[in-house]
């Protein structure tokens, strides 16, 4: 099994509203990553969980809530979000936290807040 | 100074020809260097990676590693329609900070039949 697989694809959500991403993977990777991208522009970073522990936080918003239950699963807890949230949201693992691995991604959940 | 650095294309190649792509850098100490394509609307697809200074080779695909010049590159050789998406240059800019990529801004290739 070489994928990185999120739920759900696609997710409409209003600004009071409480919902999660899910990413699952299987490769025996320990290191998986939270990216945003806005159409046109470039994934950027918004957390890292190594060994199942966070270790790199971008400043990401407090709306924002990261949680990895165990070496396998990432989720992305939502919470009064805004429009401008409105993104691809890539979940990506590697084999550890060395620098000389790749990411997989996973094919990402398209989030529109209305 | 952005940390990786792309032209944004479009890179417009007829079919068959060499499609070259450049990235450059900021971090004199960045260790391993990917390259990433996405189709519109898809996520990224890792196809190239390379460590060490000069060429590497897959299939179609050469990428060119200088770290005195702080760039890499990118060729496709005899390009096909299909690779018409962008190529995103990503750098692990620190060694220190553990696997984390930064990206460029990518360069959209366009391969006209």
């Amino acid at each position: 099994d070489t994928e990185v697989t999120q739920t759900p694809k696609h997710l409409v959500m209003g600004m009071t509203n409480k919902k999660s991403l899910k990413c699952e993977q299987h490769m025996g990777h320990r290191a998986m990553y939270w990216y945003k991208q806005k159409a046109k522009k470039p994934p950027e970073l918004m957390f890292v969980y190594s060994y199942e522990k966070l270790s790199i936080n971008e400043s990401v918003p407090s709306r924002f809530s990261p949680e990895c239950p165990n070496s396998s699963l990432l989720n992305l807890h939502l919470h009064a979000l805004q429009p401008e949230d409105s993104a691809l949201y890539l979940c990506a693992s590697s084999q550890g936290r060395e620098e000389n691995y790749g990411y997989t991604f996973g094919s990402g959940t398209r989030l529109t807040v209305v | 100074q952005k940390e990786v650095e792309q032209n944004s294309g479009p890179l417009s190649v007829p079919e068959g020809a060499i499609a070259s792509l450049n990235c450059t850098y900021s971090d004199r100490v960045s260790q391993s260097f990917f390259w990433y394509r996405q189709y519109s609307g898809k996520s990224p697809e890792l196809i190239m990676s390379i460590y060490s200074n000069g060429d590497k080779e897959d299939g179609r695909f050469t990428a060119q590693l200088n770290k005195a010049s702080q760039y890499v590159s990118l060729l496709i050789r005899d390009s096909q329609p299909s690779d018409s998406a962008t190529y995103l240059c990503a750098v692990n800019p620190i060694k220190a900070a553990g696997n984390k990529l930064t990206f460029g801004g990518g360069t959209r290739v366009l391969v006209k039949p």
